[in-house]
């Protein structure tokens, strides 16, 4: 069955210190690759995506991610994590082949930077 | 703001009531999907809508229905409410129906079954 894992249901850092979000895959084909945003009481938000070429995409707010389809993942990362970045992060893929092209979404993964 | 509206922002009903939640879309997105968002579930999603026509069914209930009209907003209709059915309900557009296009989502609308 095709599937999104996001393995760490929370994730905390200092401000200042870079921060990664994991974001695994098994879907099939190349898949499209998403990450949204959730801040409290807010709707989702667009943050960056992957379509095709290079493996590293910048998105919002400093953020970016990188591809890597030897190990199906799509980290989100930032060099320098702010107070302001503590929220839920959501991963997103959709595959581009077979007949479920569907877009599968993650459980999300809490971020909470600590002043 | 996403340009994404949604309304009611809140609703508080009662068990086995009906409601409707409406969702008009960014201009000129043909592309409209409902999700449910609980504390147990997580996102889960509802329903596509393109351009009048539905394109995909996620989990959803056979209590629920939703249409896209002739101008393009899309209303989600509820039924027999449980107090399961608590949750937060989102919909979110895109220009089009490829895979590639980011959904921009409105600001929710909170239901509350007691």
């Amino acid at each position: 069955a095709q599937s999104v894992a996001q393995p760490e249901d929370q994730v905390n850092v200092a401000e200042g210190n870079p921060l990664t979000v994991k974001c695994t895959y098994s879907v099939s084909g190349n898949p499209y690759l998403f990450w949204y945003v959730q801040y409290p009481n807010r709707g989702l938000q667009f943050l960056l995506k992957y379509i095709t070429g290079d493996n590293l995409v910048k998105g919002s707010y400093g953020f970016e991610a990188e591809f890597n389809k030897s190990q199906t993942s799509f980290h989100l990362k930032k060099p320098s994590a702010l107070v302001s970045d503590s929220a839920l992060y959501f991963c997103a893929v959709r595959p581009d082949a077979g007949n479920n092209r569907k877009l599968i979404w993650g459980l999300g993964t809490s971020l909470a930077v600590n002043p | 703001d996403s340009g994404v509206t949604q309304t009611p922002k809140h609703l508080i009903t009662a068990t086995g009531q009906r409601v409707t939640l409406r969702c008009s879309p960014r201009s000129g997105d043909l592309s409209v999907y409902w999700y449910q968002q609980s504390l147990d579930q997580g996102l889960q999603f509802l329903i596509h809508y393109y351009n009048g026509e539905e394109r995909a069914k996620g989990n959803i209930l056979e209590r629920f229905s939703a249409q896209q009209f002739p101008d393009l907003h899309s209303e989600l209709n509820l039924s027999s409410l449980e107090l399961g059915d608590s949750a937060l309900y989102f919909c979110a557009s895109s220009v089009a129906t490829s895979g590639y296009n980011e959904q921009f989502f409105g600001p929710g609308t909170r239901l509350t079954v007691l």
